[in-house]
This record gives structure tokens, C-alpha cells and sequence, in this order.
């Protein structure tokens, strides 16, 4: 198992509410990326963060936000929930120096009624 | 942007065969080729990856070829066992974020 670990295991919210999702990542790991992963499919990368700063992004709208942390701890914020937003939401921890070797946590269920 | 095609979509081998997953990739500045584990209800489990400066690595009963030319990976898994059962996705890397794009997965099943 890796050391990335993400809160909650399981959500269930309504639509149009928002949901804000963590990440720890595994230790000795600056950069975390956070994907989508809809039932039945690969994962969809979302964006990245290193420095605290966004350092990526797929093809997801605005309304899909993140965070780094000094600690290098991230979370990703969803305003205006849809139900097409329901998935498994994963982190990938890794080093910058091989951003692409990537660790993944166990995810967070979210269900949007 | 990168695709990524991956087949078969659903594997059945019996015990102690071997099983091969193919991928194909569109960027040719790809150059990070992992494959990924991830049984029911768990974590994406990295299992092996290749690099574009290398054509085939091994790790125990699991290798990975890559045809850099035709843009095609493959992983190949010998003496298969039961718990070998799960969905295997290839990725290749690509972008400023190196971020990973997945294949759509292979639901190998291992049949005692």
C-alpha cells in the first residue's frame, strides 16, 4: 500500500452543492494530482499542484478548484454540483523530479442526487 | 492531446496461461509508459512502467514491451493466478504536468 491517504471514504451530496475533498500525500512527495475516475473508465486527470501552486489542468470548468498546502497536503473543492459529478475522486502523490511515477490513494466516493 | 486506446476490454485466461494487454498511444513525445492494478473498490496499484529509452523490462512473472515506432505498449503476464484477477490500465504521460492519460481498461479474469 502507499502512503497517500484521502478523506472521506464516501460523500453523497445533492445537486448544486458544493464538496470539498483531501489528499495527504505519501511522505517525501511534493506534487499532487487529483483525477476523475467515472465508473467503468480510467481515470481523468483533473489538475496538479507543486508549490502550492497549479501546475496543470485537464478539461474540467472553473468550478472544479484546488489546494496545496505547505505540508504538500491538497484538497479539491466542487461548487455547483452535477450529477454527472458523481465518481471515484483520486490523488496520485509523487516528486517533482518524477512527476509522472505517480502513487494513488484510495479515493473518495461522491454520489450527487 | 494524448489518446490512449487499450484492448481487449475484457480478458478471460485459465490458471497458469499467459495474458497480453495492448495499448497505443497518439503523442510522440510521450515517454512514461505505466500500467496500473486496481481490484473492486481499491486503490490504482502501480505495477510496472517502461521508459522510451528502454524496449522491455521484467519484474517477476509481469514484462512490458514498447514499439516506440508503431506507438504501441504491451504487458504480459506469465503463469497467471487467481489473484492476478482485476482491471489492468495502461497510461502514458504527456503535457507540462506530465499527467497521466489512462487506457479504458481490461477486466482480466483468471479462471482456476
Amino acid at each position: 500500500e502507499t502512503g497517500v491517504t484521502q478523506s472521506p471514504t464516501h460523500l453523497i451530496k445533492t445537486r448544486g452543492q458544493q464538496v470539498t475533498l483531501r489528499c495527504s500525500s505519501q511522505s517525501g512527495h511534493n506534487t499532487v494530482s487529483w483525477y476523475q475516475q467515472a465508473l467503468g473508465q480510467g481515470p481523468q486527470f483533473i489538475f496538479q499542484y507543486y508549490r502550492e501552486e497549479e501546475n496543470g489542468r485537464g478539461n474540467f470548468p472553473p468550478r472544479f478548484s484546488g489546494l496545496q498546502f505547505p505540508n504538500y497536503s491538497s484538497e479539491l473543492n466542487v461548487n455547483a454540483l452535477e450529477l454527472d459529478d458523481s465518481a471515484l475522486y483520486l490523488c496520485a502523490s509523487s516528486q517533482q523530479g518524477a512527476r509522472e511515477t505517480q502513487y494513488f490513494g484510495p479515493g473518495t466516493r461522491l454520489l450527487v442526487l | 492531446g494524448e489518446n490512449v486506446e487499450q484492448h481487449p476490454s475484457t480478458l478471460s485466461v485459465q490458471e497458469g496461461d499467459s495474458a497480453v494487454i495492448k495499448c497505443t498511444y497518439s503523442d510522440s513525445a510521450s515517454n512514461y509508459f505505466p500500467w496500473y492494478k486496481q481490484e473492486l473498490g481499491k486503490r490504482p496499484q502501480l505495477i510496472i512502467d517502461i521508459r522510451s529509452n528502454v524496449g522491455e523490462k521484467k519484474d517477476q512473472r509481469i514484462a512490458v514491451t514498447l514499439n516506440k515506432t508503431a506507438k504501441h505498449f504491451s504487458l504480459h503476464i506469465t503463469e497467471t493466478q487467481p489473484e492476478d484477477s482485476a482491471v489492468y490500465f495502461c497510461a502514458a504521460t504527456s503535457g507540462s504536468a506530465r499527467q497521466l492519460t489512462f487506457g479504458s481498461g481490461t477486466q482480466l479474469t483468471v479462471l482456476p
